[in-house]
């Protein structure tokens, strides 16, 4: 069964750091592309990152600079490295496999992940 | 970037109502267009994807049409599991962008 399971939520300072992982079984990182999408408390979805089994990566506006997506193949994990957090980023982070390698790209974000909480405050 | 207009953001609707929701994009997005349904503090669901393709084991009530710009996701007999919030996405171009949603509530 393919599963992917976040950890890393948590209460935060404005301005702080804070890293989410994604934990994948069934699957292997590499060998696909790994989006990360968030949602604010009440509010709808946001994509905010994807990293290629080649490693290119994009971001949304709203997090570039700021944000890192990355992978330990080793770990079979996908990484969000947050910086210089916000209010605005308090939400909830999903982790989704838009699709494996080779596979069509049109059938595409069938997978996600439970969800973490990050609240950034004082 | 490219725009996803949901219609409408919400609606009431009863046991057995046909009930349609439409997405349009900002530009053509070549059909790379799924639907999406959540219930409160779940995760997202997907229903359709490819714009008409239906996600295995989801109910045949559920179906997705368009192309180009305008797409449509209709409930054929509204189910009392139903009510919940639905999402357009588009994964043609980045950054992929969701429509605004639409909450589907009992009458």
């Amino acid at each position: 069964e393919v599963q992917l399971v976040e950890s890393g939520g948590g209460l935060i300072q404005p301005g702080g750091s804070l890293r989410l992982s994604c934990a994948a079984s069934g699957l292997t990182v590499s060998s696909n592309y790994m989006s990360w999408v968030r949602q604010a408390p009440g509010k709808g979805l946001e994509w905010i990152s994807i990293i290629y089994p080649g490693d290119s990566t994009y971001y949304a506006d709203s997090v570039k600079g700021r944000f890192t997506i990355s992978r330990d193949n080793s770990k079979n994990t996908v990484y969000l490295q947050m910086n210089s957090l916000r209010g605005e980023d308090t939400a909830v982070y999903y982790c989704a496999r838009e699709r494996s390698m080779g596979a069509n790209p049109i059938d595409s974000f069938e997978i996600w992940g439970q969800g973490t909480l990050v609240t950034v405050s004082s | 970037d490219i725009q996803m207009t949901q219609s409408p953001s919400a609606m009431s609707a009863s046991v057995g109502d046909r009930v349609t929701i439409t997405c349009r994009a900002s530009q053509g997005i070549n059909n790379y267009l799924a639907w999406f349904q959540q219930k409160p503090g779940k995760v997202p669901k997907r229903l359709i994807y490819a714009a008409s393709s239906l996600q295995s084991g989801v109910p045949s009530r559920f179906s997705g049409s368009g192309s180009g710009t305008e797409f449509t996701l209709t409930i054929s007999s509204l189910q009392p599991e139903d009510f919940a919030t639905y999402y357009c996405l588009q994964y043609n171009s980045y950054p992929r962008t969701f429509g605004q949603g639409t909450k589907v509530e009992i009458k």
